[in-house]
């Protein structure tokens, strides 16, 4: 069965700090994955997604990007942290096509100060 | 484009006792998967119950069940015999088929609370 290990758990940043949050997933190769933002009173947001090694697709403009450096790595990422980027994220994985689900990382924390 | 929409932010329910959450998701699409999931306080995202939409028959796992109306695009999460496990944060969730991304629109969540 798929897992997915995301870490840290809370992060405090300083504004103009740059930012590194990791996702690995393991049981599965070729896995689509995710990267959401929750945010209060906006639900789950998509970032970006990925299909395979080296392809990110970017659902909103924003200061963040992502890359997919291994099979089963997806790298959420920032030069320079705004305060705006405080919030809960999320890394997915996408689960069978019997099941159409995601298995869900256990989230990442910001705070930018 | 898809949207979902939830449009109860708070409930709240007695012990032992039914709710209902509801969700409408507006769509042009005819084959499709929607989900609820359960984020309790440890923020854990969890899938309670999915639909398929081309099946007329209410999905069901224990406790939790869903009434799809599908030309009304509604899909409302019944769970009877509510257990104070049961707090948390319910997302309804959609993901439009075939898809080769397999992207989900969600929500903006409704937060229950049940009561001792």
């Amino acid at each position: 069965s798929q897992t997915i290990h995301q870490w840290p758990a809370t992060l405090v940043q300083p504004v103009g700090s740059p930012l590194s949050l990791e996702c690995t997933v393991e049981g599965t190769s070729n896995p689509n994955l995710y990267w959401y933002r929750q945010a209060a009173g906006r639900g789950l947001q998509l970032l970006f997604y990925s299909v395979g090694i080296g392809q990110i697709s970017s659902e909103v403009p924003q200061n963040l990007s992502a890359s997919r450096p291994q099979d089963r790595q997806f790298i959420l990422s920032s030069k320079k942290l705004l305060l705006s980027d405080s919030g809960f994220y999320l890394c997915a994985v996408f689960r069978q096509r019997s099941h159409y689900g995601y298995t869900f990382g256990s989230g990442t924390r910001l705070t930018v100060v | 484009a898809q949207t979902v929409t939830q449009s109860q932010p708070e409930m709240s329910v007695q012990e032992a006792e039914t709710v209902t959450l509801s969700c409408t998701y507006d769509t042009s699409e005819s084959n499709y998967y929607l989900f609820w999931y359960k984020q309790p306080p440890s923020r854990q995202m969890i899938l309670v119950i999915r639909q398929e939409a081309y099946k007329q028959q209410n999905a069901t796992e224990n406790r939790f069940s869903v009434n799809f109306q599908k030309a009304a695009k509604s899909f409302s999460l019944k769970i009877s015999d509510s257990q104070l496990g049961d707090t948390a944060m319910y997302f309804c969730a959609f993901m439009k088929l075939p898809s080769g991304t397999y992207k989900y629109i969600f929500g903006t969540g409704t937060r229950l609370k049940v009561l001792a």
